[in-house]
């Protein structure tokens, strides 16, 4: 099966600039996740989908940070307006259903605001 | 979910078995010890879980003492592309998918 695949893999953009970055799950997975690495920090959790319904934002930063999956497969998280420390590696995940299904996570879109 | 401590570093030959601690004392009775790798450039990749039997699978072997408060993952016939860093963590059903990660520990296997 294809994995989750994300992009743009890379993206620079300038401070105030919008950014939309796109998350494609694997087929069949209910739920899907958002996370991200700031610089020299640990891996965050950002937000869960079930379908198209937010399950849990408890890890959004803050309102710039906008996450939408519509339809229930692929979802988008766009960040406007950009802010120097949102730069960082915004990574994706998604799970087939029951709780315990382990998390397939794709590569990542590296973010840098300058 | 439960805290987690594992070491920072370790070296391994390759060829040889990595065991990779970690220590997971508060852990409650509905939950997971899961391990993850994340090798470098690309996202984390999960590895195995488990409850408290041992498992096992094609890359690696989990071992839980019998208290439950601390795991080693096992990686039996270490390789170059082994290395990575490796997160263990501890997550309950009631916090679906929201994993904690932690530092870690960076696994170096040398040839």
């Amino acid at each position: 099966e294809a994995g989750v695949t994300q992009f743009p893999s890379h993206s620079v953009i300038e401070k105030g600039q919008t950014v939309t970055l796109r998350c494609d799950p694997i087929s069949g997975h209910d739920n899907l996740y958002w996370y991200r690495r700031v610089m020299g920090k640990e891996i965050k959790f950002l937000l869960h989908f079930v379908k198209e319904s937010k399950q849990d934002e408890s890890g959004m930063p803050n309102n710039r940070f906008l996450a939408e999956r519509t339809g229930g497969t692929y979802s988008t998280l766009k960040v406007q307006p950009a802010e120097l420390e949102d730069s960082g590696v915004y990574f994706c995940a998604s799970s087939r259903g029951p709780p315990n299904s382990p998390l397939h996570f794709g590569n990542g879109t590296r973010l840098t605001v300058t | 979910d439960a805290k987690t401590t594992q070491p920072p570093s370790m070296d391994c030959a390759e060829g040889r078995a990595a065991n990779l601690p970690c220590n997971h004392s508060t852990i409650s009775g509905n939950e997971y010890v899961y391990w993850y790798r994340q090798i470098h450039s690309q996202g984390p990749q999960y590895i195995i879980h488990g409850l408290k039997n041992n498992e096992t699978n094609e890359m690696a072997s989990l071992i839980i003492t019998e208290d439950r408060k601390s795991s080693t993952l096992i990686l039996p016939h270490a390789t170059l592309r082994d290395t990575a860093v490796y997160y263990c963590i501890v997550h309950g059903s009631s916090n679906t998918g929201k994993l904690i990660f932690g530092q870690g520990t960076t696994l170096q296997v040398k040839p």
